[in-house]
């Protein structure tokens, strides 16, 4: 899996936008993006993946630029539950996690207050 | 998405005896299952990858004997933690494979050994 790398931590207000940026450079042609969600004594939960360009769910969109080096979390009108760990990975959708179990690297502690 | 449900959620042991944590797949099969553990404040790191029928595969610095892992059905893992102490106290989180970096995991066990 390529290696990424993300801010330690942010902080925001409730009702703002938040963007999360991940770089990877190292990303292969075959690999994806995908990102993950932690609350505190919990499992990780799959918030959103995307190979190029945009995507959005009801959660979050995925920013992602033609050179695929970087990718941007962005999730909207943030509240005070948003607050969580933040892990983005990159990896084959062929292999990755479905033989291989999942790198995690350290994750963006994400701090929204009042 | 697929459900991985971990049980118990929390479990406080004495220093010495073992510890056994379930994991099931409630709405899929699976040939292989992925057991994590994560200390405070740190990412999560792939123990051992449980393989259905045959031996777990474990990841380098990690004690086989010490952390047995049984797949004995296509919905079932099991880790056992041996001979447990204080410095085995961690958070431990099964997971499905995926598709790629795509991955259901279950709600993680908090254990205590004192």
């Amino acid at each position: 899996l390529a290696k990424t790398t993300q801010p330690i931590s942010m902080d925001s207000y409730e009702g703002q936008e938040v963007n999360i940026t991940c770089s990877h450079n190292n990303i292969a042609t075959n690999d994806y993006i995908t990102w993950y969600q932690q609350f505190p004594s919990q499992g990780p939960r799959f918030i959103i993946q995307g190979y190029k360009t945009k995507v959005t769910n009801e959660v979050a969109s995925l920013f992602i630029p033609a050179d695929r080096k970087s990718s941007t979390l962005s999730l909207p009108r943030v509240s005070l539950s948003d607050t969580a760990v933040y892990y983005c990975l990159v990896g084959d959708i062929e292999s990755g996690g479905g033989a291989d179990g999942l790198t995690f690297g350290k994750g963006t502690h994400l701090i929204i207050q009042p | 998405g697929a459900v991985v449900s971990q049980h118990p959620s929390w479990v406080i042991c004495k220093s010495g005896t073992s510890v056994k944590i379930e994991c099931r797949s409630l709405d899929f099969q699976a040939t292989t299952m992925f057991w994590y553990r994560q200390f405070p404040k740190q990412s999560l790191m792939l123990m051992a990858t449980s393989n259905e029928g045959s031996k777990a595969t474990y990841e380098q610095g990690v004690e086989k004997d010490k952390f047995l892992i049984n797949h004995a059905s296509l919905t079932l893992s099991t880790l056992t933690v041996t001979s447990a102490h204080p410095e085995d106290s961690s958070f431990y989180i099964c997971s499905g494979p995926g598709l790629g970096t795509e991955a259901f995991f279950g709600q993680g066990t908090r254990l205590t050994v004192v």
